[in-house]
């Protein structure tokens, strides 16, 4: 079945490492997105990426950095530089077309990494 | 992108309908209405968009007024399973529309047996 896969589902961390979240995509999607939630509150914005080695920064980019090396896969690093990085990371994807509706805005989720520093 | 507000929780019997109302006051005319929900610790889930017509599909319906101020959210029979967030977001397209949605902290559904 087509979907996303994220890994690890659970991670634990020591200040000052960095650590890498996996995003896989068998959707064909071409464009994928990395979220970041807290407890209690919405979605936000970490980085997104159109199109293959190309990717932009969202709303709360300091502190991670992503690579968009193949069409299906977009991992998020969490660096040092994070001050406040436990959190639930979410992936998503999706199509991108321009003109009329594309479907563009449905984003289809992984399941999510808990990321929690010790 | 336009604001919108829900209501921070609401409850609903198993079996009823449950209606989910969110206003987006200042909805520009390209912008559609989407939903999407997020059961605890999971990944969030698409469930219906429109842009001024109603919407039906086998999880809800969307119910969008004249003016487009607002729209309500219909699940028909409500079960436990429907215990979520769900989040009433408005987005154009301008762009193609693929750098994120922004997600507010939505209406806690609790189904109540």
């Amino acid at each position: 079945d087509g979907g996303i896969t994220q890994s690890p589902k659970y991670l634990f961390r020591k200040e000052g490492q960095n650590v890498t979240l996996s995003c896989e995509q068998n959707l064909n999607h071409d464009a994928m997105y990395w979220y970041r939630q807290d407890p209690g509150q919405g979605l936000r914005l970490i980085y997104y990426s159109q199109i293959v080695n190309d990717f932009q920064k969202g709303d709360i980019a300091e502190g991670y950095s992503v690579s968009r090396e193949k069409k299906e896969s977009f991992p998020l690093t969490v660096t040092s530089a994070q001050k406040n990085p436990t959190a639930f990371y979410l992936c998503a994807s999706s199509k991108w077309t321009s003109g009329a509706f594309s479907g563009a805005n449905v984003l289809t989720f992984g399941a999510g990494s808990r990321l929690t520093v010790l | 992108d336009a604001k919108t507000t829900q209501p921070p929780s609401m409850d609903c019997a198993e079996g009823r309908a449950a209606n989910l109302p969110c206003n987006h006051s200042t909805i520009s005319g390209n912008e559609y209405v989407y939903w999407y929900r997020q059961i605890h610790s999971q990944g969030p889930q698409y469930i219906i968009h429109g842009l001024k017509n109603n919407e039906t599909n086998e999880m809800a319906s969307l119910i969008i007024t004249e003016d487009r101020k607002s729209s309500t959210l219909i699940l028909p029979h409500a079960t436990l399973r429907d215990t979520a967030v769900y989040y009433c977001i408005v987005r154009s397209l301008s762009g193609g529309g693929a750098d994120g949605l922004t997600f507010g902290k939505g209406t806690h559904l609790i189904i109540q047996p």
